[in-house]
């Protein structure tokens, strides 16, 4: 069974860093796409960014407004991916999804994260 | 960035009747390598989303087919045949045919009468 978990979230003050992880089950991570979303309390999905499978070389895609602060990436040896995120802003505060592939077909719960001083 | 505009942005259904979401985009969705990288996923009360539609027509595998999608170019419809309680969610559309800058429409809530 395809599961993914995400974890890492919570109570960050902002200008800090904050790790995600993404650990996946039922399949192995590096032979898909790993694509992050967010979605701020009580509003829609956000696009975050994406690696690339193995065999397109797991290159990066990231949201303009997250890029230069945010990176994606994986462990295959460990089957997670992680999304670490640098300079935290208020504006950062959601729920964060990893999802397999492109397309998105399965998603973890979500992990929180709030940024707030 | 392509903008996604869904309509209507809620939608209250009898059980048994159908629903029909529209989202339209600001540019083309057809890729050259022919597919239009149109996305639909539900997202249930306390869930993440779920994808249901992919590539504007194909419905995800365990999906019921009573869901359908349809469209092309610029112009895409979510239609439900006949809508059953467990619909009730928000339903989102997504570009993907744009690096770096996937979009989402705002969302369609959907809720029974």
């Amino acid at each position: 069974e395809v599961q993914l978990v995400e974890s890492g979230g919570g109570l960050v003050q902002p200008g800090r860093s904050l790790r995600l992880s993404c650990t996946a089950s039922g399949f192995t991570l590096g032979d898909y796409a790993t694509t992050w979303f967010r979605q701020a309390p009580g509003k829609g999905l956000e696009w975050v960014g994406f690696i690339r499978s193995r065999a397109y070389g797991g290159t990066t895609e990231y949201a303009a407004s997250v890029k230069g602060r945010f990176t994606i990436s994986r462990d295959e040896s460990k089957n997670i991916a992680y999304l670490q995120m640098n300079s935290l802003k208020s504006e950062d505060t959601a729920v964060y999804y990893c999802s397999r592939g492109l397309s998105s077909a399965y998603w973890g719960q979500g992990t929180l994260v709030t940024v707030s001083s | 960035d392509i903008v996604m505009t869904q309509t209507p942005l809620s939608l209250s259904v009898t059980p048994g009747q159908p629903a029909s979401i529209s989202c339209k985009s600001s540019q083309s969705l057809l890729h050259s390598d022919g597919k239009t990288y149109l996305y639909w996923y539900l997202q249930k009360p306390g869930q993440p989303p779920q994808l249901l539609i992919y590539e504007t027509s194909n419905r995800f595998s365990g999906v019921p087919d009573r869901f359908s999608g349809s469209g092309s170019g610029t112009d895409f419809t979510l239609k439900i045949s006949r809508v059953e309680a467990e619909d009730v969610g928000v339903y989102y559309c997504m570009q993907s045919i744009q690096l770096p800058r996937y979009t989402f429409g705002q969302g369609t809530k959907l809720e029974i009468k």
